[in-house]
C-alpha cells in the first residue's frame, strides 16, 4: 500500500555496516526531500535525518543518508546493539498530496 | 522543556468516533504544523494528516477524506484528532507530531507526543 518500499529487514554483527533502501518514484522522491525516522518498537518515531542527508543534532555520525533520483538510502556504520529498531523513511508526495512513510526496516544486531 | 502530551487509551464500538488529543507545551504552537501519524499493530506508520493551528487549514489523506477532521484550541494549545465510524481496521496507535519549521530539521516530524492506544471492537 506505501508508494516508498524498504526491505522488510537488515542485519549485521556488531560493527558492522547496513544500509537500508528506500525506493520511490517521480512524485515522492524525485521532487522531495527524505526524512528517515528510528523506531523502537513501543514507542514514538524519532526524527533522524532530514533534507534527504542532514542528522538531526545529536544523531551520531555513524548513521548518514543520501537520494539519488528516485531513490534513498540510509546507512548505518559501526553497528551497535542499540541501533536494533524499526526505520521508516519519508516523503511528501506531490500527487497523492500526502506524507507518505516507507514500509518500514527491521534492523536486527546479530 | 517541548513537550506534545496525548489523552488517554480509548476503547470504542465500531461505528462509533474517537476525538484523540494532543496537548503542546514549551513552545509557541501556532508556529508549527501538526500531523497525525497511526500504527496499526505490527504495522508501518501511517500518515493521516496535517493541521495548521493559525489558521486551522488542513490536508487529509486521501483515505480519510470524510471520515476524519482535525481541530485546534489555540488558547490552550491542543490539537484535536476526531475519527468517525469507526471499524476493527481503525485499531491502532495514534500519534500527533509537529513539523519541525527551522534550518535545523526542516520539514521534518521533529516532535512526537507518547502515542495514544484506540481499540474497536464489539
Amino acid at each position: 500500500q506505501s508508494v516508498l518500499i524498504q526491505p522488510p529487514s537488515a542485519s549485521g554483527t556488531p560493527g558492522q555496516r547496513v544500509t537500508i533502501s528506500c525506493s520511490g518514484s517521480s512524485s515522492n522522491i524525485r521532487r522531495n526531500t527524505v526524512n528517515w525516522y528510528q523506531q523502537i518498537p513501543g514507542t514514538a518515531p524519532k526524527l533522524l535525518i532530514y533534507n534527504s542527508h542532514r542528522r538531526l543534532s545529536g544523531v551520531p555520525d555513524r548513521f548518514s543518508a543520501s537520494k539519488s533520483d528516485t531513490s534513498a538510502s540510509l546507512a548505518i556504520s559501526g553497528l551497535q546493539s542499540d541501533d536494533e529498531s524499526d526505520f521508516y523513511c519519508a516523503a511528501w508526495d506531490d500527487s497523492l498530496n500526502s506524507y507518505v512513510f516507507g514500509t518500514g526496516t527491521k534492523v536486527t544486531v546479530l | 522543556q517541548v513537550h506534545l502530551v496525548q489523552s488517554g487509551a480509548e476503547v470504542k464500538m465500531p461505528g462509533a468516533s474517537v476525538r484523540v488529543s494532543c496537548k503542546a507545551s514549551g513552545f509557541t504552537f501556532t508556529n508549527f504544523d501538526f500531523n497525525w501519524v497511526r500504527q496499526a499493530p505490527g504495522q508501518g506508520l501511517e500518515w493521516m494528516g496535517r493541521m495548521h493551528p493559525e489558521n486551522g487549514d488542513t490536508v487529509y489523506a486521501q483515505r480519510f477524506q470524510g471520515r476524519v477532521t482535525m481541530t485546534r484550541n489555540t488558547s490552550t494549545s491542543t490539537a484535536y484528532m476526531e475519527l468517525r465510524s469507526l471499524r476493527s481496521e481503525d485499531t491502532a496507535v495514534y500519534f500527533c507530531a509537529r513539523v519541525c519549521s527551522s534550518v535545523t530539521c526542516w520539514g521534518g516530524l521533529d516532535l512526537w507526543g507518547q502515542g495514544t492506544t484506540v481499540a474497536v471492537s464489539s
